[in-house]
């Protein structure tokens, strides 16, 4: 079975474009979640899904959305980017609910510049 | 919001040699899962274990519910041990993350 993925690894843009970031859930899996992880720090979390509704968000700005489709997988868009926006994005993907275990793609490595 | 608590912060270790991680939660533990974070920056799963003891190979995990912390044993180390480790809890919606310990085996 195929785990989680996210597409693309790697991604450099300049400063105030946008970018588009793609998670595919593990098959069954109805929540995916988006995490932010800056360098030497460990993952912040930024939105999740399930059932195509946000459940939750995290505290990062505006500029900052997310989608889920009806075969479950996802898209973070985050426009008008910054220097800061600079890190490793992570797409978690779960059967849903509160307690339940959670697996993460190998992420994508955003550089802005 | 949940203060999830790691340490040490980084651990050297000669090949063969044992070793534990500690994480410490500022609140009662509902879903607690631990991490290896490998150098291209996956997260790989170690353990699920909201509490008791768990094992797989030469690593175990404890989760002390009632007293807010886990643990993360690596016996026998081996150089692909090396990265960092999490261990993370889950809020409302999300996984809290600790800021991890970084592990370097020496051959």
């Amino acid at each position: 079975d195929a785990g989680v993925t996210q597409s693309p690894t790697h991604l450099i843009k300049t400063r105030g474009q946008q970018v588009t970031l793609r998670c595919s859930p593990i098959s069954g899996h109805k929540s995916v979640s988006w995490y932010q992880q800056v360098l030497g720090q460990g993952p912040q979390f930024i939105f999740q899904y399930y059932e195509k509704e946000e459940r939750g968000r995290g505290n990062f700005p505006d500029r900052f959305s997310a989608r889920q489709f009806p075969n479950y997988s996802s898209e973070l868009n985050v426009n008008a980017l910054l220097l800061g926006d600079s890190a490793l994005y992570l797409c978690a993907s779960s059967l849903g609910g509160m307690n339940t275990e959670a697996f993460f793609g190998q992420g994508t490595r955003l550089t802005v510049v | 919001g949940i203060q999830v608590e790691q340490s040490p912060p980084d651990l050297i270790l000669q090949e063969g040699a044992n070793s534990t991680l500690r994480c410490n939660f500022s609140d009662s533990v509902n879903n607690l899962q631990w991490f290896h974070q490998n150098p291209w920056g996956q997260l790989i799963n170690l353990f699920y274990i909201p509490s008791g003891t768990k094992q797989n190979g030469r690593l175990s995990a404890t989760t002390v519910a009632t007293e807010r912390y886990s643990l993360l044993y690596i016996s026998s180390s081996q150089t692909t041990d090396s990265g960092v480790y999490f261990c993370a809890q889950t809020g409302a919606n999300n996984l809290f993350f600790g800021t991890g310990t970084r592990l370097t085996v020496i051959p």
